[in-house]
């Protein structure tokens, strides 16, 4: 299947930080979403992509589709304890038929 | 509305045992899935179904087998668990399919085969 690799594996940051992760692929993808999983839950869509260029805001976090349309960015500013969790990026495919496919995620830790 | 719903949240087994997930939405999705989740792989997709009646393989399908009697449920089964079935399943659905593929996940199910 398709390939995300997604960076850094694991943050621990102070409250009030900003942080940035990202995730790249050699494959072409059409949409790009951002999960946040919190402990003992599953994944909760946080932000959708789905046009190369496009930056898009939720609140406090940031997206940007990627011009080559291979990568994808997600910033948190201004880190809060709440902002614990993973984050998954997922891609989907050029490729017709191809289904979504999910980095590896990014363990965030904030420290108060 | 509680979106959707798996049971049972824990399960311990033994090699060779079966089992069945159950997964419920109550959001009148289409399409539903269930993926598994290990440490530093992401979540990968196991079957899938796009309608009632409809079921699709994934991407780590063996092992496993799944049915959609009834739009709302989807059941994942195992029929003889082995120890690399030790994982967190998840539960999910979509309104929409292809490129507009935002899933709604449930809260997942710990499996741990002894």
């Amino acid at each position: 299947g398709q390939q995300l690799n997604q960076s850094p594996q694991s943050m621990f940051i102070q409250e009030g930080e900003d942080v940035s992760m990202n995730c790249t692929s050699s494959s072409i993808f059409n949409t790009w979403l951002w999960y946040k999983q919190d402990p003992g839950e599953g994944p909760v869509l946080l932000i959708a992509l789905y046009k190369a260029g496009e930056l898009t805001s939720n609140g406090r976090l940031t997206a940007q589709f990627g011009i080559t349309r291979k990568d994808s960015f997600l910033n948190i500013s201004a880190s809060i304890p709440s902002d614990v969790g993973i984050y998954f990026c997922a891609g989907q495919p050029e490729t017709s038929g191809s289904r979504l496919t999910f980095g590896e995620g990014t363990q965030l830790t904030v420290n108060p | 509305n509680a979106g959707v719903t798996q049971t049972p949240k824990f399960r311990v087994l033994k090699t060779g045992q079966s089992m069945t997930l159950l997964c419920a939405q109550d959001m009148n999705h289409e399409y539903m899935y269930w993926y598994r989740q290990d440490p530093g792989m992401g979540l990968r997709l196991i079957h899938y179904s796009v309608g009632e009646g409809t079921t699709a393989k994934g991407e780590v399908p063996d092992g496993y087998n799944v049915s959609r009697l009834k739009k709302q449920n989807f059941l994942l089964g195992l029929e003889s668990a082995a120890p690399s079935q030790t994982s967190v399943y998840f539960c999910a659905s979509s309104e929409e399919f292809a490129t507009n593929e935002k899933l709604f996940f449930g809260s997942g199910t710990q499996l741990s085969v002894l």
